[in-house]
């Protein structure tokens, strides 16, 4: 089995800050790791995925995260934040052997960017 | 866009009545899913699809059914709907297994309401 941990339900932040969304797995196997984004009445995009290989996944509009066995970590961050990235993310993590064809998702994180 | 589409868009049914969604795709791929999304908890999987008349359960897929007889389209119904059934509903696809570390691509959802 694994799981999913998005402590964050909610973080604002100032446009041109830094911001870190937090998201940690439990998995008995290896892992696939993903950052998905929901913007406002629409479905989810993949901005980025780990698969194997460099621990630094760089994603689209900025993101990158960084893959952390040891701490069984996922962290998503951006160095500088603008307005249209207000929006919710979601890690999801499926395991490479005896995950099947789950995606298990974590709850969710509200970014909220204020000018 | 991925070339999904789901409708209705926006439902509000009753309790007891039947309830059919719709997902379409264009692209051909093999998997498809439904999710559905409520507060807290992300996204849980209902019901998968590998394959034209092949489908499976996900980890909430009581009170659902599904059918898929054709490539592009797969079908969710709720048989009696509750009012637990009220949510955000997603379609999604893939080329390949989520066990693969296959991206999965979203439909725009539909919100269904159950009074």
């Amino acid at each position: 089995a694994q799981s999913v941990t998005q402590l964050d339900s909610q973080v604002p932040v100032f446009e041109e800050a830094p911001v870190e969304l937090r998201c940690n797995y439990s998995s008995s196997v290896s892992v696939y790791l993903f950052w998905y984004v929901q913007y406002p009445n629409q479905g989810l995009q993949l901005l980025l995925k780990y698969l194997s290989g460099s621990t630094l996944v760089k994603g689209i509009n900025g993101f990158e995260a960084e893959f952390n066995k040891s701490q069984t970590s996922f962290h998503l961050r951006k160095p500088s934040v603008h307005i249209s990235d207000t929006a919710e993310y979601f890690c999801a993590v499926n395991g490479v052997t005896g995950g099947g064809n789950k995606l298990t998702f974590g709850t969710g994180t509200q970014l909220k960017v204020e000018l | 866009d991925a070339g999904i589409t789901q409708s209705p868009r926006h439902k509000v049914t009753e309790t007891g009545t039947p309830v059919t969604l719709r997902c379409h795709q264009t692209e051909n791929h093999r998997y498809m899913y439904w999710y559905r999304q409520d507060p807290g908890h992300g996204l849980r999987l209902i019901h998968y699809s590998y394959g034209v008349k092949d489908t499976d359960k996900g980890e909430v897929s009581d009170g659902y059914s599904v059918s898929r007889s054709k490539t592009e389209d797969f079908l969710l119904t709720l048989e009696s709907a509750t009012s637990s059934q009220t949510s955000v509903y997603f379609c999604a696809i893939s080329s390949r297994l989520a066990g693969e570390g296959e991206t999965q691509y979203f439909g725009p959802g539909t919100r269904l309401l159950v009074l």
